[in-house]
């Protein structure tokens, strides 16, 4: 399995409050990415970074922030949690070949 | 905008039976991936799919790629219980700048009973 571990797995939080997830890999790979996964949209792209300090905007960035200071954590903040970001969010890594490896996921419920 | 549909979404399946899962996209695009998702779990690569006609095997699955359709089948052959999960597929972009970034189809729900 690729080495990727996500912290937490699980949190509870209160709307309005701040939230930092974390992604951690040992693979020493290049490219991440932050999807969230929500009942009947499959999995979206939040954002996404192709080197280390290098981030952009994917499909439903609205409402958070990244940050990539070193190639083996990539950081998914949301400024202040709503109930619509209730999901369960999953890191991704790859090496710029064919493959994507997925971390095991962060269960977010906002309340 | 990339677009991914898969169909069935919901499939209800009895053992030892075949079925296809499709999944179609809307613009032209690098490769394709398909996806198995066990509840509560991560996702498992299943099939990375590269070109026009690609075709890759595993045990009761068969994935094959039509780019010129843009359409992809996941086959199930003699469906087994332990093939329950939700099944997924998704596609990378074609170009340069896509950097990896996957659109996914909605998931297809695979349950096989007795």
């Amino acid at each position: 399995d690729a080495g990727i571990t996500q912290s937490p797995r699980h949190k509870v939080t209160e709307t309005g409050t701040p939230v930092t997830l974390r992604c951690h890999q040992t693979e020493n790979h290049r490219y991440m990415y932050w999807y969230r996964q929500d009942p009947g949209h499959g999995l979206r792209l939040i954002h996404y970074s192709y080197g280390v300090k290098d981030t952009d905007k994917g499909e439903v960035s609205d409402g958070y922030s990244v940050s990539r200071s070193k190639t083996e954590d990539f950081l998914l903040t949301l400024e202040s949690a709503t109930s619509s970001q209730t999901s369960v969010y999953f890191c991704a890594i790859s090496s710029g070949s064919y493959e994507q490896y997925f971390g095991p996921g962060t269960r977010l419920t906002v309340t | 905008e990339l677009k991914v549909e898969q169909n069935p979404l919901f499939l209800s399946m009895q053992e030892g039976k075949n079925y296809t899962i499709y999944c179609n996209y809307s613009t032209t695009s690098d490769r394709l991936y398909w996806y198995r998702q066990d509840p509560g779990k991560s996702l498992e690569s299943l099939f990375v799919l590269l070109s026009n006609g690609a075709v890759k095997q595993e045990g009761r699955l068969m994935a094959s790629l039509d780019t010129k359709a843009r359409l992809s089948t996941l086959h199930i052959t003699a469906a087994v219980h332990d093939l329950s999960a939700t099944y997924f597929c998704a596609v990378v972009g074609a170009g340069g700048t896509s950097y990896g970034k996957l659109t996914f189809g909605q998931g297809t729900i695979l349950t096989v009973h007795p």
